[in-house]
């Protein structure tokens, strides 16, 4: 079955602290993996996505695929990272598959 | 300026009524797509269209209806059958094999009253 989980419905951490939003997914095949975010007010957007091995804001996520894993982490949290943030994987038809989201929020 | 056009942005229903909510893009993508968002459930897929005149329905398609009869457009209608339609919309689009991800829409919040 494909399914992607993300174990955490909120994250707080405090501002400079390093930041790591959990992802796991379930796929037999060869997976593609994003990143997708959605500040207070603002439209859903892409962050990251893993074929382009990018940073976006600061933001990096390395697929895992030993252990099935495709965390989101940023070295030093700023307050304007609060926000919800959706790992999605694309299966085997091309549609997103998606995980429940977490909320992060970044404390002074 | 390409992008994705969702309107209205709330939308108030009464019991019993059909409501349409609309779906525009000017990105000249393949593929459009309908969510419907609740709290601590993330995304779900209500319809998907991958060409025009063609579309599935997705993981809760029960009392919704769509429709693709232009490339740019890809409305949903509400219909009475839905059990419990008070939710955030959200409408999508991307290049057919998707390999970059997707664009969304700014959302509708449909009310029901």
């Amino acid at each position: 079955a494909q399914r992607v989980t993300q174990p955490e419905k909120l994250l707080s951490v405090f501002k400079g602290a390093p930041v790591e939003l959990k992802c796991n997914y379930s796929y037999s095949g060869s997976p593609e993996l994003f990143w997708y975010v959605q500040y207070s007010r603002q439209r859903l957007q892409l962050l990251l996505r893993h074929i382009s091995r990018e940073s976006i804001k600061g933001f990096t996520a390395d697929l895992n695929k030993g252990e099935t894993s495709f965390h989101l982490k940023k070295p030093f949290a700023q307050e304007e990272d609060s926000a919800m943030y959706y790992c999605a994987l694309s299966g085997s038809n091309y549609q997103l598959i998606w995980g429940a989201g977490t909320k992060l929020i970044i404390k002074p | 300026d390409g992008g994705i056009t969702q309107s209205p942005k709330y939308l108030f229903r009464k019991e019993g009524q059909n409501v349409t909510l609309s779906c525009e893009q000017n990105l000249n993508h393949d593929a459009m797509y309908w969510y419907r968002q609740d709290p601590g459930q993330g995304l779900r897929l209500i319809y998907y269209s991958q060409i025009v005149n063609d579309f599935q329905k997705g993981d809760i398609a029960e009392g919704y209806s769509v429709s693709r009869e232009k490339k740019e457009s890809f409305p949903l209608t509400v219909t009475s059958a839905q059990k419990n339609p008070t939710a955030f919309y959200l409408c999508a689009s991307s290049i057919s094999r998707d390999l970059y991800g997707y664009t969304f829409g700014s959302g509708t919040r449909l009310t029901v009253v």
